[in-house]
């Protein structure tokens, strides 16, 4: 079967650090996608690991483990304009993207 | 090319009626998807093509739901006797096969009320 699994909601405050899990289990796996949303936008790409380990980004970073079938995005010095839904998709080759529900993000002053 | 378009951007229809929906893709990308969103949800996949082909319509929702890409490049989604079900935003993405996996540019969607 295919699940992604990410938090529903997480708080933090401006400057702070935020880490987002998200753990999947889907065949014929082939890669690990992250996507911000914001409310009443489509989605826009933040990052893409196929390889186990960290992808760093600016002040987003990325990682892999294949062989637990977890990623987490680390967002750093965080802004309020960061307040968004943050989306873990699977990439099934053949196929295409198989999104969790998202994880809301509410950054404050 | 300013990156995926669709049309049209809201749609209210009555229950029973036909909608169809246009995407047209980034013109370099061979690949074009559909996707639905709910609220609170993420995107749900539906269908893709390669080119002109359809390589994926499993997904579809039931057999009211149709995509057509006639000439691998825009592309139709259409829904036949629509449902209040149905009302949900519909989002079209586009990637160039071998490239980073797949990264999909997504359009802004459009937003499906069945009254």
């Amino acid at each position: 079967g295919q699940n992604i699994d990410q938090p529903t909601e997480m708080t933090a405050t401006e400057g702070a650090i935020v880490q987002i899990n998200c753990t999947y289990q889907t065949s014929g796996f082939n890669g690990l996608f992250w996507y911000q949303q914001h409310a009443g936008e489509a989605p826009t790409f933040l990052s893409y690991n196929v390889l186990d380990g960290l992808e760093e980004k600016g002040r987003f970073s990325s990682f892999l483990s294949r062989s637990k079938g977890y990623s987490y995005l680390l967002l750093k010095e965080l802004q309020m304009k960061d307040s968004a839904s943050y989306l873990c998709a699977a990439y099934q080759a053949g196929t295409a993207l198989i999104f969790g529900k998202g994880t809301t993000l509410s950054v404050s002053s | 090319d300013t990156g995926v378009s669709q049309d049209p951007r809201h749609k209210i229809t009555k229950r029973g009626q036909n909608v169809t929906f246009r995407c047209d893709p980034i013109s370099e990308h061979n690949r074009l998807y559909w996707y639905r969103q709910t609220l609170g949800q993420g995107p749900e996949f539906l269908t893709y093509f390669q080119n002109e082909a359809q390589l994926e319509k499993s997904r579809l929702l039931s057999d009211r739901f149709s995509a057509e890409r006639p000439k691998g490049s825009f592309s139709t989604l259409e829904i036949q006797r629509t449902e209040q079900g149905d009302s949900a935003m519909y989002l079209c993405a586009s990637s160039q096969q071998g490239l980073a996996g797949g990264e999909q540019f997504f359009g802004p969607g459009t937003r499906l009320t069945v009254l």
